[in-house]
């Protein structure tokens, strides 16, 4: 298995309060992605960073940011946690990796554990 | 229209039976990543692949790229196969794009 970890696995913090999830990899990966996975809307890309200081927002972007200081480390804040933010929050890291000619890089990506937020 | 399409939604079988989900996807691919995830747990690497079949125990996964479809299937399967399966699509880029899921359940 790929060395990702998340902290805290399991959170519960009142509304209005600020929040930050920390991932990370002990696999030296460039790219890093922070997602939400809730009931019918399968997994959403929050943010996503393609190096150290290097990041962009992905489709649900609103209400979040990020912060990519080392290599190993992809942080994601809450500024002011609402309850719609209450999700399974997944991290994933890739790396770029030849691909069977003529077609381009593949990036597969390898899943941390998952934090479980609770925002009350 | 989704990119990702995945279907069935949600899929019942009795221990045993063999098992197929189908993945088809409009957007042209470099790969594509078939995932697992049991309830409440984390995701899990199945297989990636690019061209024609890979095969990996008692789940075999195909792809044709000209049809722009894939499949998982599942041989005599098992009550510990229940899990929702997800397709991902790599566009060429170091994104993913999601199909929504399968729900398994099988039952013994």
């Amino acid at each position: 298995d790929a060395g990702i970890t998340q902290s805290p696995r399991h959170k519960v913090t009142e509304t209005g309060t600020p929040v930050t999830l920390r991932c990370h990899q002990t696999e030296n990966h460039r790219y890093m992605y922070w997602y939400r996975q809730d009931p019918g809307h399968g997994l959403r890309l929050i943010h996503y960073s393609y190096g150290v200081k290097d990041t962009d927002k992905g489709e649900v972007s609103d209400g979040y940011s990020v912060s990519r200081s080392k290599t190993e480390d992809f942080l994601l804040t809450l500024e002011s946690a609402t309850s719609s933010q209450t999700s399974v929050y997944f991290c994933a890291i890739s790396e770029s990796r030849p691909g069977r000619e003529p077609l381009p890089p593949t990036y597969e990506q390898y899943f941390g554990p998952g934090t479980r937020l609770t925002v009350t | 229209k989704n990119e990702v399409e995945q279907s069935p939604q949600n899929l019942t079988a009795q221990e045993g039976e063999f098992i197929t989900i189908n993945c088809s996807y409009s957007v042209g691919i470099s790969a594509l990543h078939w995932l697992q995830q049991h309830p409440g747990g984390g995701i899990v690497s199945l297989f990636m692949l690019s061209s024609g079949k890979k095969k990996h125990g008692r789940l075999i996964a195909t792809i044709n790229i000209q049809e722009k479809h894939s499949s998982l299937h599942i041989t005599a399967s098992h009550p510990r196969d229940s899990a929702v399966y997800i397709c991902a699509v790599m566009g060429g880029t170091y994104k993913y794009i999601f199909g929504t899921g399968t729900r398994l359940k099988v039952l013994a």
